[in-house]
């Protein structure tokens, strides 16, 4: 079973560029969700989408970020313009089951620096 | 609220040594999971293990153990006999009603040869 993809696994863009971010779930998985790491803090959540919809986006730190999930497949990140706050790694993950005590399965990642 | 506090920020030790990874937690929550992750230098973070609040048995998985004490709030991890390979960040992780996960700072673990 192919895992969770992510892609560019880094991207170096000057503040004030646009920034998009894809994340390819296992297949099947309903539930996507994204999440980030700033400055080797803590992981934090961004959002959730169980297919299409986006069930939880409470976590989405400004209107700079846009999430989209095609068809309850894919989905991107966008960041529009990035700043140097931004940097980071975001990470996605997906999961068959919904609702807490299932693990998830993550991607690698992909590291963003804003410049 | 709820809250994951890693203490360590970072641990070295020597190989074959044996190392504890603590893992305190906060919720008012009953009912809750908790997790560990291990993120290698290849950066994916792999899920280790997934411990209920109505289970305090420890586990052991081979080299691997894990201490669930309620009445501390603490979910530590042990490496038995470390090797290099065990070098990563490892995230401890609570999740209760909803679907977030809330996720410790992490604790970078090095084994050096």
């Amino acid at each position: 079973e192919a895992g969770v993809t992510q892609f560019p696994s880094h991207s170096v863009i000057e503040k004030g560029q646009t920034v998009t971010l894809r994340c390819d779930p296992i297949s099947g998985h309903d539930n996507l969700y994204w999440y980030r790491r700033v400055m080797g803090k803590e992981i934090k959540f961004l959002l959730h989408f169980v297919k299409e919809s986006k069930q939880d986006e409470s976590g989405m730190p400004n209107n700079r970020f846009l999430a989209e999930r095609t068809g309850g497949t894919y989905s991107t990140l966008k960041v529009q313009p990035a700043e140097l706050e931004d940097s980071g790694v975001y990470f996605c993950a997906s999961s068959q089951s919904a609702g807490t005590g299932y693990g998830y399965t993550f991607g690698s990642g992909t590291r963003l620096t804003v410049v | 609220a709820q809250k994951v506090t890693q203490a360590q920020t970072e641990i070295s030790v020597v190989e074959k040594e044996d190392v504890t990874l603590d893992c305190v937690y906060e919720t008012r929550d009953t009912t809750y999971y908790l997790f560990w992750y291990k993120q290698p230098p290849s950066g994916e973070l792999v899920f280790l293990i997934r411990r209920n609040s109505f289970d305090e048995q420890n586990e052991i998985s081979g080299r691997y153990s894990w201490n669930f004490q309620k009445s501390t709030s603490s979910f530590n991890f042990t490496i038995t006999a470390s090797q290099v390979v065990d070098s990563a960040v490892y995230f401890c992780a609570l999740s209760t009603g909803g679907f977030k996960t809330i996720f410790g700072a992490g604790t970078r673990l090095f084994v050096k040869a």
